[in-house]
């Protein structure tokens, strides 16, 4: 079975604080993805990565950024984190080419920047 | 840009009875894939079932179906005596067939099951 892990679920911070959120997949996935999950608006793309130190900004992703400088790792980063930051955020990897397009989720992360 | 309007934030069906939640979608392309995805309370989510444009037959995995109307961009999932476990958040999706597999999300339905 695909597993990705995302390192936390639960994520208290202060405003202005430096946020990682850290994801990891054991399937060899070229393609990762970071989406926000809001209630009422559904899941939104903020940042993906289709191969290592390769990033594609996704629909939302002002006030953050990512690294991938492993094939199985790919993490988010707040670098000031916001009050308007707290949500749910939710990591993804999929196979490449246009055939495996499945995407596996992870468990999720709820951060709460207070 | 594709969107993907889910209109009913909640529904409710008694266990064993069957259930249809509603999608619609825009856009100008003609090859594209729809997706169902299950997010059950404090759970990761989990694909239910895809469906590929080209293909006319609706798809169907054990009690999940899909109604994929191409014309009217609607693309609804029934579901079929109804379970306990299915008690979960559905999210319809879309993803092009060009450029990056991003997938576009719709809002959400929040699916109750009554005992």
């Amino acid at each position: 079975d695909v597993k990705v892990t995302q390192s936390s679920r639960y994520l208290v911070k202060r405003t202005g604080e430096k946020v990682f959120l850290e994801c990891v997949q054991d399937m060899d996935h070229e393609n990762m993805f970071w989406y926000r999950q809001d209630p009422g608006l559904g899941l939104r793309l903020i940042y993906f990565s289709y191969d290592v130190k390769m990033k594609e900004k996704g629909d939302i992703p002002e006030g953050y950024s990512v690294s991938r400088e492993k094939k199985e790792r790919f993490s988010l980063i707040l670098e000031s984190a916001s009050t308007n930051q707290t949500s749910m955020y939710l990591c993804a990897s999929s196979l490449g080419g246009p055939v495996q397009n499945i995407q596996y989720f992870g468990a999720g992360t709820r951060l709460s920047v207070l | 840009a594709q969107t993907v309007t889910q209109s009913q934030p909640e529904m409710s069906v008694q266990e064993a009875e069957t259930v249809t939640l509603s999608c619609t979608y825009d856009t100008s392309e003609s090859d594209y894939y729809l997706f169902w995805y299950k997010q059950p309370p404090s759970r990761q989510m989990i694909l239910v079932i895809r469906q590929e444009a080209y293909k006319q037959q609706n798809a169907t995995e054990n009690r999940f179906s899909v109604n994929f109307q191409k014309a009217a961009k609607s693309f609804s999932l029934k579901i079929s005596d109804s379970q306990l476990g299915d008690a979960a958040m559905y999210f319809c999706a879309y993803r092009s067939d060009q450029g990056a597999q991003k997938l576009v999300f719709g809002q959400g339905t929040r699916l109750t099951i009554n005992p």
